[in-house]
């Protein structure tokens, strides 16, 4: 069945670059997604990419697509404390009667300490 | 310029109350989605819909019932709270098209608590 894996946690220091991976299963996905979730709050789009690209950059985020691997993977470089939350990854599905329906990872994460 | 918006934002019930979480979407979305977060198990859909007078079941259906009569509103039904349901409940939305890339927009949540 569909899965999204990702690693639960990870710490890094104020300033260092994060790397948050993601693998997905369906190679049909026309669209993956990056969400934050801050403490107590919902979930945020934080960025997505077309199934047709390799990589895609907004400001501090750089977001990695190996398609051959199914590899998702979210760079944020100049990590700041605010940057601190639970990062999920999503992939679409494109069948079946769940046609549009995402598919979420369990989440990671991220903790930056000063 | 609301978005998604889910009340109540807690809840406390004793086991064996019912209670009804509602969603509301500005957005003329036609998908909206009901999902449980629990600590270590992500997010888990409990059931969704993919348009007015629709529902299906999602991952973890039993225990709940939904409704969507119109479209922009989509609610969640306990009839009989046991603990094991003590959550954080969220509402999503979204187009439903798997082209446009437009993703899911999410609710602030709702903290319910079964006693």
């Amino acid at each position: 069945g569909e899965d999204v894996e990702q690693s639960l946690f990870l710490s890094v220091r104020e300033g260092d670059s994060s790397v948050i991976n993601c693998t997905y299963t369906d190679s049909s996905s026309t669209y993956l997604y990056w969400y934050k979730q801050e403490p107590g709050a919902g979930l945020q789009l934080l960025t997505y990419i077309f199934s047709n690209m390799d990589m895609k950059q907004d400001q501090r985020l750089t977001v990695l697509l190996n398609k051959k691997d199914k590899h998702l993977s979210l760079r944020i470089a100049d990590t700041q404390t605010g940057d601190s939350a639970i990062y999920f990854c999503a992939e679409t599905l494109n069948y079946g009667g769940s046609q549009g329906n995402l598919i979420f990872g369990k989440g990671t994460k991220l903790s930056v300490k000063p | 310029n609301a978005g998604v918006t889910q009340t109540p934002k807690f809840r406390v019930l004793k086991t064996g109350q019912s209670m009804t979480l509602l969603c509301a979407q500005d957005m003329n979305h036609e998908y909206m989605y009901w999902y449980r977060q629990d600590p270590g198990m992500g997010l888990r859909l409990i059931h969704y819909s993919v348009g007015e007078g629709t529902t299906a079941k999602g991952e973890v259906p039993d225990g709940y019932n939904v409704s969507r009569l119109k479209k922009q509103n989509f609610l969640l039904g306990l009839e009989s709270a046991a603990p094991s349901q003590t959550s954080v409940y969220f509402c999503a939305s979204s187009y439903g098209d798997v082209l446009g890339g437009y993703g899911y927009t999410f609710g602030s949540g709702t903290r319910l608590t079964v006693v």
